[in-house]
This record gives structure tokens, C-alpha cells and sequence, in this order.
């Protein structure tokens, strides 16, 4: 399997701050890279595809980019509907894996 | 647009078996797969497996002894079995679509709470 590990597990920020979370895949894995916010008692909800492909309705502020085991979810100008926990997913290969998550905290 | 809904028991003895619906509202069922994904405080997301129309499957090594899935294109419905479950079974479970050239997910069902009980 291949696994996913996020960085870091949780992060503090006010704001207006900038935050970049991180994802590390355990081979390389192309592009096939995918970000997801969750928000408490919800479903996780698709945000940026295949590493950078911003999903319709999703706010400009977010930006994906990496390749091969590396990638990194930035969210520049952090709004108030932004603190929840963020997942990135592999599809590379099956089984299919997620990270373990990222809490976004004020 | 399309909506997932999920039904199914929240309350599972231990060693018997969870099963769980999903149906799909709103759009085409043929011609996709469809997922089953649970999320579980120790062991975060985690990917059960997926079925097609026609009944294709497949599943996750690590669930594969204990999963079964089925399709009724007559109710627009996929169905997850999981047997001889313990506690490390309960989780929240979603169904969801695998969409785009390369797989993510979109849309998810609401989830739903399974609670493994001794």
C-alpha cells in the first residue's frame, strides 16, 4: 500500500495568515494527488484534484502543487470558513489511501 | 446534480454483520464506480473498496475476507456487507463516486455512524 503522511497533524493561525500543509507519499505516485476539507459532522468535500486542478466554486486562495512523492495545499489569506481538517488522498494505485489529516485551528 | 443517501444500522453486535445502503439520486448510475470509505478516530480515512454496475468489484486486501458489495440498478442502490465485526470496526461509513480521469471522490453520502456494541 502506499502510504500518505501529512505535516503537520495540526496547526494554529489567525486571519489573513498563510498556511501550507504538507503531504508526503511513500513512492511516487505521478500527479494523482488529491485535497479534501472537512468540517465537523460532514463529509470530506474535494477541493483541488490531480495536485493543482482547483475544483469549481472553490476560492482562489486555494493552490495545490507538487509531483511524484512531494506536495504541498496552500491556503493564502485564511478566511474564517477555512478552519477545518484537511485530507489529501492517492490515486495512484488501490487500495486507495488518505493522509491522516490536518486540523486547522484558530 | 447527484446525491448520495445513505441508510442502514447504526447499532452492530459484535462477530455479526453491518450492512449499509446508498442510493444515487440525480444522475447516471451505470457507466461508475461507487465507493465505500470509513473514517475512524484511530485509523483516520480509510478506502473499503468499490463496485460498478455490473457488479465489477474491488476491495481493500486489508477488508477483503470480511467485505462483500452489491449493486441494484433497478433502485439506483449500492449495498456494503462487513462481517464477524468488532469494535475496530466502528467508524463512520460513506459511500461516495470515484469522478475524473484520476479518481478522487465527489460526491460523498452524509455518512453514517456505525457503533460495534459488545
Amino acid at each position: 500500500d502506499i502510504q500518505m503522511t501529512q505535516s503537520p497533524s495540526s496547526l494554529s493561525a489567525s486571519v489573513g495568515d498563510s498556511v501550507t500543509i504538507t503531504c508526503r507519499a511513500s513512492q511516487s505516485i505521478g500527479t494523482s494527488l488529491h485535497w479534501y476539507q472537512q468540517r465537523p459532522g460532514k463529509a470530506p468535500n474535494i477541493l483541488i484534484s490531480s495536485t493543482s486542478t482547483l475544483q469549481n466554486g472553490v476560492p482562489s486562495r486555494f493552490s495545490g502543487s507538487g509531483s511524484g512523492t512531494d506536495f504541498t495545499l496552500t491556503i493564502s489569506t485564511l478566511q474564517p470558513e477555512d478552519f477545518a481538517t484537511y485530507f489529501c488522498q492517492q490515486s495512484y494505485n488501490t487500495p486507495l489511501t488518505f493522509g491522516g489529516g490536518t486540523k486547522v485551528e484558530i | 446534480q447527484v446525491q448520495l443517501q445513505q441508510s442502514g444500522a447504526g447499532l452492530v453486535k459484535s462477530s455479526e454483520t453491518l450492512s449499509l445502503t446508498c442510493t444515487v439520486y440525480g444522475g447516471s448510475f451505470s457507466g461508475f464506480f461507487w465507493s465505500w470509505i470509513r473514517q475512524s478516530p484511530g485509523k483516520g480515512l480509510e478506502w473499503i473498496g468499490e463496485i460498478n454496475h455490473s457488479g465489477t468489484t474491488r476491495y481493500n486486501p486489508s477488508l477483503k475476507s470480511r467485505v462483500s458489495m452489491s449493486a441494484d440498478t433497478s433502485k439506483n442502490q449500492i449495498s456494503l456487507r462487513l462481517t464477524s465485526v468488532t469494535a475496530a470496526d466502528t467508524a463512520v461509513y460513506y459511500c461516495a463516486r470515484p469522478w475524473g480521469l484520476d479518481n478522487w471522490f465527489d460526491p460523498w453520502g452524509q455518512g453514517s455512524l456505525v457503533t460495534v456494541s459488545s
